[in-house]
């Protein structure tokens, strides 16, 4: 069974940069993306950006500016990188795992399976 | 950016009873759209993918139909077990989007 656990300091001071892990167990990273992906409190979920097992990249344009996301595939886990965060970016963190584009008989569609339970960061001074 | 509308926000149902929740997109998406329940403190699960393929696992009477970009999910009798948060999700153009989901509660 496919397990992801977010990981990171739940506490990051306004200015500063939110670094968190996505460690995965029970698969590997690859040949999968995965996406990183948040939620305010009280409000709904926001695509962050993914990462290719490969290392390539694609972010939300709204976050593009401050964002990085890797893989280290000795470590079997995914990180992503936010600076200059202010309150706005307090949420909790999700890391997913995406199959990227499957097609089949002319259909196509995109699944993603499995996601972490999710950490909560909070930024504050 | 495309938009996913989903009604309704929360609803009241007693087990036994069927369950519809909408997504709509603003756009065509094909089948590029998820299902999940997410529950507190849990990792969301994937039910339903491609509009209608049920995931590996996930019991029958969740089921998923699309028509054109207006999405269904439906539980055709509600158990104890799903009492919950779903949510869609449309991965067909980036950045992908989210609805703002469906709280189902206890009646």
């Amino acid at each position: 069974q496919v397990h992801l656990q977010e990981s990171g300091p739940g506490l990051v001071k306004p200015s500063e940069t939110l670094s968190l892990t996505c460690t995965v167990s029970g698969g590997s990273i690859s040949p999968y993306y995965w996406n990183w992906i948040r939620q305010p409190p009280g409000k709904g979920l926001e695509w962050i950006g993914f990462v290719y097992y490969s290392g390539s990249t694609k972010y939300n344009p709204s976050l593009e500016s401050r964002v990085t996301a890797s893989v280290d595939m000795s470590k079997n886990q995914v990180s992503l990188r936010l600076n200059s965060v202010t309150a706005a970016d307090t949420a909790i963190y999700y890391c997913a795992r995406d199959w990227g584009d499957s097609c089949r008989g002319g259909t196509c569609h995109r699944m993603w399976d499995y996601w972490g339970q999710g950490v909560l960061v909070t930024v504050s001074s | 950016d495309i938009q996913m509308t989903q009604s309704p926000s929360s609803l009241s149902a007693s087990v036994g009873d069927r369950v519809t929740i909408i997504c709509r997109a603003s756009e065509s998406i094909a089948n590029y759209l998820n299902w999940y329940q997410h529950k507190p403190g849990q990792a969301p699960q994937l039910l339903i993918y491609a509009a209608s393929s049920l995931q590996s696992g996930v019991p029958s009477r969740f089921s998923g139909t699309r028509s054109g970009t207006e999405f269904t999910l439906t539980i055709s009798s509600l158990q104890p077990e799903d009492f919950a948060t779903y949510f869609c999700l449309q991965s067909y153009g980036p950045p992908w989007t989210f609805g703002q989901g469906t709280k189902v509660e206890v009646k």
